[in-house]
């Protein structure tokens, strides 16, 4: 059972790279999301999708576009990173937003 | 802004003693949640109080929410050095499939 799979687990990019955070769950939930956390700040979220073929922007959706590849998988993909993209980028799944969150090990994402 | 903010940011208590930490929120929600996060680790999920719930135990932990003042406790009784982590308040808000947590209480258990 692995649950929330988040790939790379640690990643250092230049200013202006671009990258994609891979996001897989097995579990067969509707919902997916992407957060980041910063030092003091809690989580924010990035982008939500609901079910399959649907992606929703959240609180802090500027510099990132996000893919529902299938039920499985949810992307994050950042065009031209910037150095206040640093950060611990966290995905979670659950069958719906009423239920139980399921969160991956995390991202630590360096911008230099 | 985030929906949730908790109080207090942190807490230190002696092991044995209870902790309780407060955490306000501010549109209509379906239901709560509590998380801990352990020091870099992702969260795990510890318990969900729904709208017309009051009240909740799980364990040594014990939810209110109180809707008409937007806010919920979280108490950890016979608190142990390993609850040592933040903790976390997320809602669900009604009117869409948002989940968006709080800032979070440090809590440290002093053995």
């Amino acid at each position: 059972n692995a649950g929330v799979t988040q790939t790379p687990k640690f990643q250092v990019l230049k200013t202006g790279q671009s990258m994609t955070l891979q996001c897989a769950q097995d579990m067969n939930h509707n919902s997916m999301y992407w957060y980041r956390q910063d030092p003091g700040m809690g989580l924010r979220l990035i982008y939500y999708s609901a079910s399959e073929g649907t992606t929703d922007k959240g609180e802090v959706p500027n510099g990132y576009n996000v893919s529902r590849l299938n039920k499985r998988e949810f992307s994050l993909r950042l065009e031209s990173a910037a150095p206040s993209q640093t950060s611990v980028y966290f995905c979670a799944s659950s069958a719906d937003r009423d239920t139980e969150a399921f969160f991956g090990q995390g991202t630590r994402l360096t911008v230099v | 802004s985030q929906q949730g903010e908790e109080d207090p940011q942190a807490l230190s208590i002696q092991e044995g003693e209870n902790a309780t930490m407060n955490c306000s929120y501010k549109t209509s929600i379906n239901n709560l949640q509590w998380y801990r996060q352990n020091s870099g680790r992702g969260l795990v999920h510890l318990i969900l109080i729904r709208s017309n719930e009051r009240e909740k135990h799980s364990g040594r932990l014990r939810v209110t929410l109180d809707t008409s003042k937007k806010s919920s406790s979280l108490l950890i009784t016979a608190s142990r050095a390993a609850d040592t982590a933040s903790y976390f308040c997320a809602t669900g808000s009604a009117g869409n499939e948002k989940l968006t947590f709080g800032t979070g209480t440090r809590l440290t258990i002093i053995p």
